[in-house]
Formats: C-alpha cells, structure tokens, sequence
C-alpha cells in the first residue's frame, strides 16, 4: 500500500541553524499538508499546499518557515533559523485525487523528531 | 474552531472488551476522520464516514455520526493489547483544501 514517507527520522541542530524536512507524498497526491506536535501536546496545523502554492498557513508558520516542491515527489519544509520551541515531531500528509475516501482522507508521514539545543 | 473534542481524555480496559470513544465537533463537516497515535509516532487513518453517513464498519471498527448532535463515535470491539494508543477525531474543514484540526485525543489502555 503506497505511504508517505519522511526524512529524517530524526534530526538534533543548533539553535540559530537551517534545517531542512522531506517528505515523499504518495505519487498521485496533489494535495500536501504539514503539521506539528510539541511533546504532550495537540497535533497542529502548519501549512498546506496544493497546485505549486500555499493555499492556507497557520499562525506559527511564519517568515522563518518555508516550503517547495523542488520535484514531482518531494515536498520539505525548511526552517531558516531554528528556536527552541521548534523542537517537536513535524507531520508530512498527503490527499487525493481518487474519488471518494481516497480523495477525502489525508494520510500522514511517520514524522521527523527535530530537536533544537 | 473546528477542533474534534473527544471524550473520554482517558479510557483503560480490559483486553476483549469494547472501547467506545465519543467525539463533537462544532460546525458542519462533509466528513469525519479518525487517525490512531502510537506514543511517539506518527498518526495512522483509521476510517472516514461521510456526513451523508449514519453508520460505518472496519474489521473491529465502528464509527456513527450524528449530524444533528454534531457527533461521532468509535467502536473497537474485541479490544487487544495493541489497540492501546491515542485516538483522535478530525472533522476537516470545508473545501477540497481541507486542514485537520486535532483535540487532545482519547488514551486507550488496554490491558493484557
């Protein structure tokens, strides 16, 4: 069964430091979402994005945030200058086409662990 | 907000029996989701009802939805040992662009 899939498991960066998320989408989803947890807490909404741009963007995906689709299958999520409080495990999902619950369902990454000392 | 809240906060059982978990969400939905957590890793789909649905199985799954009382609930029956995790509702918002809002989720224990 196709899957979404995410790199690097797990990532420790300094403070101050660019980081750079990837995931791989399942092939023939057009639709890209990113979420957050921070330890103990609710899983949140990020960004999304679909025909090439952003079309939504929560309140903690500011300037220091960025994402692309440098390809067909890629789709990353860079962090210009991390904070401490970046530190959390990152979520990449992925929705339809398909038609019907394929098209509706979003399906999640098994997620990065981004530790930031 | 469209946030799912779900209730219980905390649910232990005994393995084999049935775990119902319960969710309300506030505004209207084209569909209901339920993704399961294992601790610490990533959220897994579980079943999506459409709100033109009252009922929906999965193997042990069960999920209903109640338009009118803007609520859902999940069924696992047969509960075992690995069903023990976190269990969240995501009643995305409108439009093909959909974000999921997640609460703080149902933690399942279920004991051997």
């Amino acid at each position: 069964e196709p899957e979404v899939t995410q790199t690097p498991s797990h990532q420790v960066t300094q403070m101050g430091q660019e980081v750079i998320l990837r995931c791989v989408p399942i092939s023939n989803h057009l639709y890209f979402y990113w979420y957050r947890q921070i330890l103990g807490q609710k899983v949140e909404f990020l960004v999304s994005f679909y025909n090439n741009e952003i079309s939504e963007k929560s309140e903690i995906f500011d300037d220091q945030f960025s994402v692309e689709r440098p390809d067909g299958s890629n789709f990353t999520l860079k962090i210009r200058s991390t904070k401490l409080e970046d530190s959390a495990m990152y979520f990449c999902a992925s929705k339809g086409p398909g038609g019907g619950v394929t098209q509706e369902t979003q399906y999640f990454g098994p997620g990065t662990r981004l530790l930031v000392l | 907000s469209q946030q799912g809240e779900e209730d219980p906060q905390a649910l232990s059982i005994q393995e084999g029996e049935n775990a119902t978990m319960n969710c309300s969400y506030k505004t209207s939905i084209n569909n209901l989701q339920w993704y399961r957590q294992n601790s610490g890793r990533g959220l897994v789909h579980l079943i999506l009802i459409r709100s033109n649905e009252r009922e929906k199985h999965s193997g042990r799954l069960r999920v209903t939805l109640d338009t009118s009382k803007k609520s859902s609930s999940l069924l696992i029956t047969a509960s075992r040992a690995a069903d023990t995790a976190s269990y969240f509702c995501a009643p995305p918002y409108t439009g093909a662009n959909s974000k999921l809002t997640f609460g703080k989720g149902i933690t399942l224990s279920v004991r051997p």
